[in-house]
C-alpha cells in the first residue's frame, strides 16, 4: 500500500517561494505518476500538477508561471515549489499517487500552508 | 479549459433515501471522470472512475454512470457514514479540473 507524507514549512511569507516535500513508501516512484492538489480553508479542490518518475510534467495554466515540481528517484520523494506566494496562496497542499494520469488513488494527510507575514 | 458544475451544491436526505449527484462538463470528456468523497476533516478518497468503474473496497451503494458532458453519481440507500462532500473531477486532459462539490447530510 503506497503512503504519502507531506513536509515543509506551515507559514511561509508573501512573496516568498512555498516549499514542500512528498515523501513515498510502500511502492516505488517508478510506478505511478505523483500530483499536487490545494485546498483553501472551506473550499474545493485544485489540482496543481503532476510528474512522472522520468522528469516529465504537466502544471495546471492557473499556476503555470509558478510551479515548479521535481522529484528525486534516489530519496524516493517529489517536491512542489510555488513562488511569488500571497494569501490567497493558503491551502491544505496534499500530494498524490496516480496510478492512471489525472485519476488519483493515494493521498497523504496534507499539510496546511499559510500565507501571511 | 473546460469547466465542471455539480447539482445540486447541497442535499439533506434520510438514511436509506437514494441519492443522485449530477455533474456537467463545459464540452465532452468521453468517460474520462472521477468521483471522490470527502468526509468533514479527512482526505478525498477516490470512488469512481472511468465514470462507472468502482474503485476496490467501495461499498455497491455507490455507482457511477453518463459520458460525454453528463453524469451522475447514485448513493442506492444513505448511510450515516456517506455524509461528505462529493466532487466530480474530469482528467480527459490536463487540467484536471475538480468540481466545486456537493455537500451531502442527513435530515
Amino acid at each position: 500500500q503506497v503512503q504519502l507524507q507531506e513536509s515543509g514549512p506551515g507559514l511561509v511569507k508573501p512573496s516568498e517561494t512555498l516549499s514542500l516535500t512528498c515523501t513515498v513508501s510502500g511502492g516505488s516512484i517508478s510506478s505511478y505518476y505523483w500530483s499536487w492538489i490545494r485546498q483553501p480553508p472551506g473550499k474545493g479542490l485544485e489540482w496543481i500538477g503532476y510528474i512522472y518518475y522520468s522528469g516529465s510534467t504537466n502544471y495546471n495554466p492557473s499556476l503555470k508561471s509558478r510551479v515548479t515540481i521535481s522529484v528525486d528517484t534516489s530519496k524516493n520523494q517529489f517536491s512542489l515549489k510555488l513562488s511569488s506566494v500571497t494569501a490567497a496562496d493558503t491551502a491544505v497542499y496534499y500530494c498524490a499517487g496516480l496510478r492512471i494520469v489525472g485519476v488519483i488513488d493515494y493521498w497523504g494527510q496534507g499539510t496546511l500552508v499559510t500565507v501571511s507575514s | 479549459d473546460i469547466q465542471m458544475t455539480q447539482s445540486p451544491s447541497s442535499l439533506s436526505a434520510s438514511v436509506g433515501d437514494r441519492v443522485t449527484i449530477t455533474c456537467r462538463a463545459s464540452q465532452g470528456i468521453s468517460n474520462y471522470l472521477a468521483w471522490y468523497q470527502q468526509k468533514p476533516g479527512k482526505v478525498p478518497k477516490l470512488l469512481i472512475y472511468a465514470a462507472s468503474t468502482l474503485q476496490s473496497g467501495v461499498p455497491s451503494r455507490f455507482s457511477g454512470s453518463g459520458s460525454g458532458t453528463d453524469f451522475t453519481l447514485t448513493i442506492s440507500s444513505l448511510q450515516p457514514e456517506d455524509v461528505a462532500t462529493y466532487y466530480c473531477q474530469k482528467y480527459n486532459s490536463a487540467p484536471f479540473t475538480f468540481g466545486p462539490g456537493t455537500k451531502v447530510d442527513i435530515k
